[in-house]
């Protein structure tokens, strides 16, 4: 059972700006930093985001992670069709929920 | 190139068990925390275990007393043993590097590479 919570979709059409956001608790959020992940149909998840507002090496700048007190928010600008896939945040956890969890994930659809 | 590959999914009945192996290539294993992550079909991310390079472990509480994380380095490999297995536990697990990204001030985390998962299914 997903501890963070996501709205279960978004969508926009090509060139837009898509906001996703991540609600979580004292215990992960509140006092950790945030990653977001991106999954391709049928793939394997792909770290998009860490330290809150960071990516990693390859990483497009179209996408920008932020948080504040126990939310966090993934953007993506100009909305591409190869954006279209579920992403998720995730955060590590200092209570008994487990060491990391993941929210409940977000469909992307480029309309 | 760095990668991963699991192996040992399959079907098993419930109260079973299972184990599933990864095996790292392309960097170096013994110098990483290692991970378990699973997706119900049709589902999101569900973190399930973790294993330090000092070989302490971590479990989510859904698994904790069922199933046992382990890392055999020489060989490069990482375990995840699933006893009493229950339909809930159908899934594809994925197993996952943590990678650390420091700076000056400290050290954030990540997993950066994951491998392409293997299916259990638990049902009679």
């Amino acid at each position: 059972q997903s501890v963070l919570t996501q709205p279960p979709s978004a969508s926009g059409t090509p060139g837009q700006r898509v906001t996703i956001s991540c609600s979580g608790s004292s215990s992960n959020i509140g006092s950790n930093t945030v990653n977001w992940y991106q999954q391709l149909p049928g793939t394997a998840p792909k770290l998009l985001i860490y330290s809150n507002n960071q990516r990693p090496s390859g990483v497009p700048d179209r996408f920008s992670g932020s948080k504040s007190g126990t939310s966090a928010s993934l953007a993506i600008s100009g909305l591409q069709s190869e954006d279209e896939a579920d992403y998720y945040c995730a955060a590590w956890d200092d209570s008994l929920n487990g060491l990391y969890v993941f929210g409940t994930g977000t469909k992307v659809t480029v309309l | 190139e760095v990668q991963l590959v699991e192996s040992g999914g399959g079907l098993v009945q419930p109260g079973g068990s299972l184990r599933l192996s990864c095996a790292a290539s392309g960097f170096t294993f013994s110098s990483y925390d290692m991970h378990w992550v699973r997706q119900g079909t049709g589902k999101g991310l569900e973190w399930v275990s973790a294993i330090g390079t000092a070989g302490d472990t971590y479990y989510a509480g859904s698994v904790k007393g069922r199933f046992t994380i382990s890392r055999e380095n020489a060989k490069n490999s990482l375990y995840l043993q699933m006893n009493s297995l229950r339909a809930g536990d159908t899934a594809v697990y994925y197993c996952a590097r943590r990678v650390e990204y420091c700076t000056t001030i400290g050290c954030d985390y990540g997993m950066d590479v994951w491998g392409q998962g293997t299916t259990v299914s638990v049902s009679s």
